[in-house]
């Protein structure tokens, strides 16, 4: 079963603009740990923003935001005032902690393009 | 801050030839992982290891064999190479995980193989 679900497989934002992201997840457990990564052209893979599954207030890291509703399993990932360096493929990963090796569950990505 | 060091980034194989992609990490990190990313699938766990002499399967282990004789080094190694196992490869690593904190996964540069 896919743990990981993004949907948007292409996004385009204005600049300045903001947008959001869509994750959803599938866990039985209690005890969880949300990521988002950015992965630009040229390939290299950028940790953005963390969201624990006990954690009560939403992430925040600079321009990013994790929209977190548990009881929706919903890990959204808000961009405010696009630039143009946001153009890139984003993930959004799942740590589940009562698995064996507790490895990351990786979605399919979201292509975001920053139109000027 | 050397961080996780993947070697080589290009490669061209022939079907049936045997290659070992090389990872390590100079950050005392327990947990090493190998990815596999193909366009439309995200990244898909190969094998993982959670300390040297520890080595387990991810979601996609067939034609790949992993060691970890060092915390340091995680080499994967390619029996019998198939077009099939054309892709980019990463190789993470983070730390032990701890429930509730941020055990970041960091990434390596990532190998573009192709098998002809």
């Amino acid at each position: 079963a896919q743990k990981i679900t993004q949907t948007q497989p292409g996004m385009f934002v204005q600049e300045k603009e903001a947008v959001t992201l869509d994750c959803t997840y599938d866990t039985s457990d209690q005890s969880y740990g949300l990521f988002w990564y950015k992965q630009p052209s040229s390939g290299e893979m950028i940790f953005l923003i963390y969201q624990g599954s006990y954690d009560e207030q939403n992430a925040t890291e600079g321009r990013y935001s994790l929209n977190f509703q548990k009881a929706r399993k919903s890990a959204n990932l808000v961009i405010s005032a696009s630039q143009l360096g946001d153009s890139a493929m984003y993930f959004c990963a799942m740590r589940d902690d009562l698995i064996t090796g507790n490895q990351f569950y990786f979605g399919t990505g979201t292509s975001l393009t920053v139109i000027p | 801050n050397a961080g996780v060091t993947q070697t080589p980034k290009f490669q061209v194989l022939k079907t049936g030839q045997s290659m070992t992609l090389q990872c390590a990490q100079d950050m005392n990190h327990e947990y090493m992982s190998w990815y596999r990313q193909d366009p439309g699938m995200g990244l898909r766990l190969i094998h993982y290891s959670v300390g040297a002499g520890i080595t387990d399967q991810g979601e996609v282990p067939n034609g790949y064999n992993v060691s970890r004789s060092t915390t340091e080094d995680f080499p994967l190694r390619l029996l019998s190479a198939a077009p099939s196992q054309t892709s980019v490869y990463f190789c993470a690593s983070r730390q032990t995980q701890l429930q509730g904190t941020n055990t970041e996964a960091f990434f390596g540069q990532g190998t573009r193989l192709t098998v002809v």
